[in-house]
C-alpha cells in the first residue's frame, strides 16, 4: 500500500490570502504528482500536475515538488470563496496506478 | 465533447442484490479505473484495466467484479458479498505511455443500501 498523507484541515484563510496545502508520500518510486479539487458531492477535478522537482505555475496555482523530501505542495494565490473545497493529492506509480490522500478541506472566508 | 459518463447518478441496493454501475469513455484512453470514496476519506482503488480483456485487482477488490470487453466500457458490479457497499463510486481513465498520464474522472455514482 502506497501512503499519501495530507492534513485533513479545515484550513481557513481570508479572501485574497495565499493558501498552502501540503502532501507527503511514502514511495520513492513515485513518478507523477497531481492536485485535484473536489466540491461536496462532486467528482475530483484536476487542477495541477507536476513530474519534475521544482515549481510549476498555472494562473493562481503553483505546485511544488521535492522528491528528496517526498513532499509536494500546492499554493493558491489570491484565494477566492469559490476555492473553498477539498483538495486531494494524488501520486502516480509506474504511470498506471494512482494513490490518493484523504484530502485537505479549504475554507476561504469572504 | 470527450469525457467519461457514469450512470446512474444514484443507485439503491437491496440486501443480497447485485448491482452494476456503468462507465463509458470516449477519450480513447487505454486505462480505466474504479475508485471508492467514503465520507471524509480519500479514494481507494477497486479495480483497474490497462487493455481490453485484461484487468487487475486494486486494494479493495473483494465483493466487486469488473469486465473490459470494449475499450470504451468498464462496468463495475457490486455483489452481495460486499457487505458495506454504501459509498461514492468514481470511474476514471488515463492514457499511460503517452507522456501525459493524467487521470480524469466521471461524475460518480452514489450507491446506498435500502
Amino acid at each position: 500500500q502506497k501512503e499519501v498523507e495530507q492534513n485533513s484541515g479545515p484550513l481557513s484563510v481570508p479572501e485574497g490570502a495565499i493558501a498552502s496545502l501540503n502532501c507527503t508520500y511514502s514511495d520513492r518510486g513515485s513518478q507523477s504528482f497531481f492536485w485535484y479539487r473536489q466540491y461536496s458531492g462532486k467528482s475530483p477535478e484536476l487542477i495541477m500536475f507536476i513530474y519534475s522537482n521544482g515549481d510549476k505555475e498555472d494562473g493562481r496555482f503553483t505546485a511544488q515538488l521535492n522528491k528528496a523530501s517526498q513532499y509536494v505542495s500546492l499554493l493558491i494565490r489570491d484565494s477566492q470563496p469559490s476555492d473553498s473545497a477539498t483538495y486531494l493529492c494524488a501520486v502516480g506509480f509506474n504511470f498506471n496506478k494512482f494513490y490518493f490522500g484523504s484530502g485537505t478541506k479549504l475554507n476561504v472566508k469572504p | 465533447d470527450g469525457g467519461i459518463t457514469q450512470s446512474p447518478k444514484y443507485l439503491f441496493r437491496k440486501e443480497g442484490q447485485n448491482v452494476t454501475l456503468s462507465c463509458e469513455q470516449n477519450l480513447n484512453h487505454d486505462a480505466m479505473y474504479w475508485y471508492r470514496q467514503d465520507p471524509g476519506q480519500g479514494l481507494r482503488l477497486i479495480y483497474y484495466s490497462q487493455i481490453v480483456n485484461d484487468f487487475q485487482k486494486g486494494d479493495i477488490a473483494e465483493g466487486y467484479s469488473v469486465s473490459r470487453e470494449k475499450k470504451e466500457s468498464f462496468p463495475l458490479t457490486v455483489t452481495s458479498a460486499q457487505k458495506n457497499p454504501t459509498a461514492f463510486y468514481l470511474c476514471a481513465s488515463s492514457n499511460p505511455g503517452t507522456g501525459d498520464e493524467k487521470l480524469f474522472f466521471g461524475s460518480g455514482t452514489q450507491l446506498s443500501v435500502l
